[in-house]
Parts: structure tokens; sequence; C-alpha cells
């Protein structure tokens, strides 16, 4: 059972172009995230789909996008990459999405923006 | 105002010791807690979890939680080299993701 994968590992984009991270878990989990880590600020939320076909904003979701259209695969888009979109990106699963669910993490995306 | 405060540290502890990392939270409808451990370069790793008043042990680490003060703990005993990482509070005040504060930095010196 590999969990959650993410790809790339590492990127380096130039600014104003198309993105899409890629996250596939094998948990069969419901929800799934996308959360930003950059120092000094931690783990913030970008988006969430708590079930397929459904999704909602986090704490920062402007210039991303995301779709959830089965239960194993949630790809996050930058229309337009931004420098300050630098960071690594970090997708996770739970069972449910319910207020006592544990989170899992996938091993991150390195993202540099030019 | 953030919702999840954490001393960012660094926090020394010699080996062997007992290692004490706390977390103050804002939301008092959160209902989890969970502590996460991540070294660097790596992802959060799940240490442990806790949704009731009082003190819940695994192995070496004890999460203890105070509702009234909005207050979260993670003991670990016998501190190890290998528990040097940063720990991460989160909680979990809506059922859209987890808050996490920015993490506390702790160093086993052996």
């Amino acid at each position: 059972i590999a969990g959650i994968t993410q790809a790339p590992t590492s990127q380096i984009l130039a600014a104003g172009r198309r993105m899409t991270l890629r996250c596939t878990q094998d948990m069969r989990h419901n929800a799934m995230y996308w959360y930003r880590q950059d120092l000094g600020l931690g783990l913030r939320l970008i988006h969430y789909s708590n079930t397929a076909g459904t999704t909602g904003k986090g704490e920062v979701p402007d210039g991303y996008s995301v779709s959830r259209a089965n239960t194993d695969d949630f790809p996050l888009t930058l229309a337009s990459a931004v420098p300050s979109q630098t960071s690594v990106y970090f997708c996770a699963s739970s069972d449910s999405g319910g207020l006592r669910d544990t989170q899992y993490f996938g091993p991150g995306t390195r993202l540099t923006v030019l | 105002q953030k919702e999840v405060e954490q001393n960012s540290g660094p926090l020394s502890v010699p080996e062997g010791a007992i290692a004490s990392l706390n977390c103050t939270y804002s939301d008092r409808g959160s209902q989890s807690f969970f502590w996460y451990r991540q070294y660097s370069g790596k992802s959060p790793e799940l240490i442990m979890f806790i949704y009731s008043n009082g003190d819940k042990e695994d192995g070496r680490f004890t999460a203890q939680l105070n509702k009234a003060s909005q207050y979260v703990s993670l003991l670990i005993r016998d501190s190890q080299p290998s528990d040097s990482a940063t720990y991460l509070c989160a909680v979990n005040p809506r059922a859209d993701g987890l808050t996490f504060g920015k993490g506390t930095h702790l160093i086993i010196q052996p």
C-alpha cells in the first residue's frame, strides 16, 4: 500500500506558467486536502474535498483551483504561477472528513516559481 | 489572530529527560487535537490525537488536554536524539481541514 503519492517531487516553474500538482491516494479515503508550508507561516489549508464531486476553499485559496472527479485523485492547479506561490505543497487525506478524522500526509512537492 | 499558538523554540532538552511541548488554541468549539512530528525535508507524521480532557498515553508520548484553558501539550519521556524534529500542533474546529500552529523545533542533546 503506497498511501498518498504526489508528483512531481520538485519543480522549477517560470512565472505565468500553468502547473498542476498531482495527488493520488489508495486508502479509499473520502476526504482530501491541499496545504502549503512556508517558513515562518506553518501549514495553511488551500482547498479541501470531503467527498468526490465536492470541493471547498481553505484559508489561502486565491490563485489555486482543484477538482475531485473520483475518490483517489485530487489535483491542484496553478493557472498562472507567481513567485509568492513558491512553497512546499502537501496533499493529505482522511477517512470521512469529520471533526475527529485523522489526516495522513503525502511526501510533498517543492515548487519554485521564478 | 492566529488560531493555534506554539512557541517556535528551539527547545533544547538533554537525552533521557522529559520534553514538554505546549500549544494554545482560540476556537472553543474545537473538538479534536493532534500532534504531528516533522523531520526536516519530510512530511508531517501523526504522533498523537486527543479528544477528551485529561491525559492520553502512547508509549513514551503523553498528550494532555485542558479545554477550559484551551491548552494542549505533548510530553516525550526518555527523550532520544531521534526525537529531534519540529512538532506541529493542529486542531480541527470545523470539518474542512486542520488548523496548524507554526511548530516547535525540538533538539535533543546527546
